[in-house]
Order: C-alpha cells, then sequence, then structure tokens
C-alpha cells in the first residue's frame, strides 16, 4: 500500500513569495489534515478535511494560509506572501473517519522563507 | 503551556539496554498515540492506547495510560540503534486532531 505522497519535498522563497504544497493521501482514508511542524517542535494541526469539506481550520495562522481538497483525495495548501516565521516543514496526514490506527503522515515539505 | 509534554527533552542509553519515555497532558483525552519521527521523515505511530486501557503493546514497545495522573509512558526493551528518534506523545479528544507534545530526542549509543 502506497503511504502519504507529498510534495515538493523542500521549497526556499524569499519574503513576499507564493508557495503551494501538494498531498496525496492513503487511498481510502477520507479524513486529511495538513500540520506544521517549526523546528524543534512537535507537530501542530493547521487543517482538516472529511472528504472534500473542511472540518475545522480554525488555526490557519491567518488568511495568507489556505486549504482545498476539491474532489476529496488530494488537497493543496498554499502560502501567499510568505513571512520568515512560516519557516517549517508541513506535514499531510490520513486517516479513515473514526479510524486513529491508521493514522499516516507524509515525510512532509521542509519550507525555508528568507 | 502545552496540552501535551513529554518530560525529557532528550535522553541516551547504550544499545541493549531498556528505557522510558514519559508524557503528561492537560485535558480529557479519547485515546493517546506514541509517534517516532527520524530524520527527515515524518512521524510513524508506534502504538494508539484508548482512553480505558492501562497497557498497550507492541514488540519491544509498552505503552501506559494513567487517566487519573493525566500521564503516558513508553518503554523501549532491547534498544537498538535504529530506535534514535524523536519520540512524540499526541492526545486526541474525540475528533482525532491530535495534540503534540514537544517531543524527547533519544540517542541510542552503540
Amino acid at each position: 500500500e502506497a503511504g502519504v505522497t507529498q510534495s515538493p519535498r523542500y521549497a526556499v522563497l524569499q519574503e513576499g513569495q507564493a508557495v503551494s504544497f501538494w498531498c496525496d493521501p492513503i487511498s481510502g482514508h477520507d479524513t486529511l489534515y495538513w500540520y506544521q511542524q517549526p523546528r524543534d517542535q512537535g507537530p501542530q494541526l493547521l487543517v482538516y478535511f472529511r472528504d472534500e469539506a473542511v472540518i475545522d481550520n480554525s488555526q490557519l495562522p491567518s488568511d495568507r494560509f489556505s486549504a482545498v481538497r476539491p474532489k476529496g483525495t488530494n488537497s493543496t495548501l498554499k502560502i501567499q506572501s510568505a513571512k520568515q516565521g512560516d519557516t517549517a516543514t508541513y506535514l499531510c496526514a490520513s486517516s479513515r473517519t473514526g479510524g486513529g490506527s491508521d493514522y499516516t503522515f507524509g515525510s512532509g515539505t521542509r519550507l525555508l522563507v528568507i | 503551556s502545552q496540552l501535551a509534554e513529554e518530560n525529557s527533552w532528550a535522553l541516551s542509553v547504550h544499545e541493549g539496554e531498556s528505557v522510558t519515555v514519559n508524557c503528561s497532558y492537560k485535558t480529557s483525552i479519547t485515546a493517546l498515540q506514541w509517534y517516532r519521527q527520524k530524520s527527515g521523515k515524518g512521524p510513524a505511530q508506534l502504538i494508539l492506547i484508548r482512553s480505558n486501557e492501562r497497557e498497550k503493546r507492541n514488540g519491544r514497545l509498552r505503552a501506559t495510560l494513567d487517566t487519573s495522573s493525566q500521564s503516558s509512558s513508553l518503554s523501549i526493551t532491547a534498544t537498538r540503534c535504529e530506535d534514535t528518534a524523536v519520540y512524540f506523545c499526541a492526545t486526541d479528544s474525540g475528533s482525532w486532531q491530535l495534540i503534540f507534545g514537544s517531543g524527547t530526542q533519544l540517542t541510542v549509543m552503540p
């Protein structure tokens, strides 16, 4: 079974530039999560979807961040006008509703904003 | 302060020794998960222990949960160099939105 796939693996931006991260969850996993992991910290939930619906996006840092999952499969997280404080690893995870034991993370996208 | 927190920033042991990572949390939970994260990789789930369980095992790993003291532990026996990683506890309050601690860096030396 393929795992959670994320791309790109790395991104380096100047402040003010935009960037998009892409996630392909495990087939059959209806719930998809985006986490932000600053260096030397644990992952922090940004937003999660059940199928194509946003269930909770209250932790998205600002209106510079947006996320979509239009067909209930792949998802894109976008940062408009990146800031140095956005430097972190962005992790995507997926699971089945009511699951938990199948909670699976991708390898993440490492973002550096200079 | 953190809602979930590992009690040690870093631990080091020699191969073959046992080690325990402790975690405390501050919310009501339905389950607690332990994760391992190796450099450059995403977290990998090790054990999920539900609030009505007191102990769960997975090979050389054993997790305990004490909901009265809001604490959990992860023990690893017969450690190997490949167990070197950051270990996180993550709490779930019923919606599978996990709250992670800051992690404990475990180094296993030859």
